[in-house]
């Protein structure tokens, strides 16, 4: 049972640089989100997927920031142009959905972040 | 207003004894989630454990409880028997609406950072 990977871990880039993030969430979850976390600060949304579609999307991806899940799957975040403010660490989390009309858990299981420094 | 909020930066316990670690919330929402998660220096967000609004029980998970008190909307963990390997940051997390209907993210807190000592 393989949890959520991340790929690469550790990325150093120079400022304008566009860099781009890899997610495999578990197999049978069909929810994927991405969070960004800076240095001594809790995770924050960032992006959800639920299947291929991406349903919600926060003010902080700016439009420099895309993300993608084409086939339900994998998902991929580029940042284009980056700036020095885009350093941080990106975390991908998945869960299983649950059907409407229902409480559940929801519990997302996260992948180990992918940490940026920008240059 | 801070959606959680957890007021320990840092927190001290000796190995073999217990710990609380404090988390207040905030939601109009009568259906949430509330999470804790453990964050090792490696950096993966590790599931500790889960209590839903609707939960009449207080979660349990092995070492972990989670004190529920809702109508202070506080949500604390308590780690029983302290170990080495529990020393970590800290998470608690909300999601608001009902897993089935709302999307799901979660908001996170600051953080406490725990250290255990021998």
């Amino acid at each position: 049972d393989t949890g959520v990977s991340q790929d690469p871990r550790h990325k150093i880039t120079k400022r304008g640089q566009n860099v781009t993030f890899r997610c495999d969430p578990i197999s049978e979850h069909n929810r994927l989100y991405w969070y960004r976390q800076t240095l001594g600060q809790g995770p924050e949304f960032l992006t959800y997927f639920q299947n291929e579609a991406q349903l919600e999307k926060s003010r902080l991806l700016s439009d420099r920031f895309s993300a993608e899940r084409p086939k339900g799957s994998f998902s991929t975040l580029e940042i284009q142009r980056t700036e020095q403010g885009d350093s941080a660490m990106y975390l991908c989390a998945s869960s299983a959905g649950a059907w409407r009309g229902t409480i559940a858990k929801n519990i997302q299981y996260f992948g180990a972040g992918t940490r940026l420094s920008v240059l | 207003a801070q959606k959680i909020t957890q007021t320990q930066p840092g927190m001290f316990v000796q190995e073999k004894e217990a710990v609380t670690l404090d988390c207040t919330y905030d939601t109009s929402d009568p259906s949430y989630g509330l999470f804790w998660y453990k964050q090792p220096s490696s950096g993966e967000m590790i599931f500790l454990i889960y209590q839903g609004s609707y939960d009449q029980q207080n979660a349990t998970e092995g070492r972990y409880s989670l004190n529920f008190q809702k109508a202070r909307k506080s949500a604390n963990l308590v780690i029983s028997a302290s170990q080495l390997g529990d020393s970590a940051m800290y998470f608690c997390a909300m999601r608001e609406g009902s897993g089935g209907t709302s999307y799901g993210k979660l908001t996170f807190g600051q953080g406490t950072i725990l250290t255990v000592h021998p």
